[in-house]
């Protein structure tokens, strides 16, 4: 079963506007964490966000805003006042323990947003 | 600032050469990991390790070997490419007593031919 999914290949927002990025997420562990990345056509990945699950707040940094609903498992991205160099590939990522004990990241698939004048 | 630099961008192979990918940061983190992304599929781990000498299999390590002699360097080995292994190959590394936020490098687009 897919452990991360977005729902959403592709988003057009204006510039300017706010952004939803939806990330839904599945684990039967009680500690787990939860990731954005952004990925420009460049190539690199960018750490974005980053949101525990006993944080009582949800995070945020600068105009990135984490919208996590722990009973419905659900960590969305939230982009304020968009930007034409937000336009890029985003990545939501759960941090979960591999079969040998360490910890891994697993990917959603992606949302492209495309920020328009 | 956390650095992690893979040693080509680009990269064209035949089918059955042997490819090594190098992998190094100079965080001293001690997990290290290689993924491969394709369009429509994400991210995918093919092998991590979490110290010296050390790995552990991701989702897709078939076609794939690692190498890990020195903290700083992880390296993905393609012991006979193949055409399915045209991809692109990011790699990342990690600090263990913190959140465990991955830093990855610029990535590698590897086209087998």
């Amino acid at each position: 079963a897919q452990k991360i999914t977005q729902t959403q290949p592709g988003m057009f927002v204006q510039e300017k506007e706010a952004v939803t990025l939806d990330c839904t997420y599945d684990t039967s562990d009680q500690s787990y964490g939860l990731f954005w990345y952004k990925q420009p056509s460049s190539g690199e990945m960018i750490f974005l966000i980053y949101q525990g699950s006993y944080d009582e707040q949800n995070a945020t940094e600068g105009r990135y805003s984490l919208n996590f609903q722990k009973a419905r498992k659900s960590a969305n991205l939230v982009i304020s006042a968009s930007q034409l160099g937000d336009s890029a590939m985003y990545f939501c990522a759960m941090r979960e323990v591999s079969t040998g004990g360490g910890n891994k990241l697993t990917f959603g698939t992606g949302t492209q947003l495309k920020v328009e004048l | 600032d956390v650095k992690v630099t893979q040693s080509s961008r680009y990269l064209v192979k035949r089918t059955g050469e042997k490819v090594f990918l190098e992998c190094v940061q100079d965080m001293d983190h001690e997990n290290m990991f290689w993924y491969r992304q394709d369009p429509g599929l994400g991210l995918r781990l093919i092998y991590f390790s979490y110290d010296v000498k050390m790995k552990e299999k991701g989702d897709i390590p078939e076609g794939y070997s690692v190498s890990r002699e020195k903290k700083e360097r992880f390296s993905l080995i393609l012991e006979s490419a193949s055409t399915n292994q045209t991809s692109m190959y990011l790699c990342a590394s990690s600090l263990v007593r913190t959140q465990e936020t991955q830093y990855f490098g610029p990535g590698t687009r590897l086209l087998v031919l």
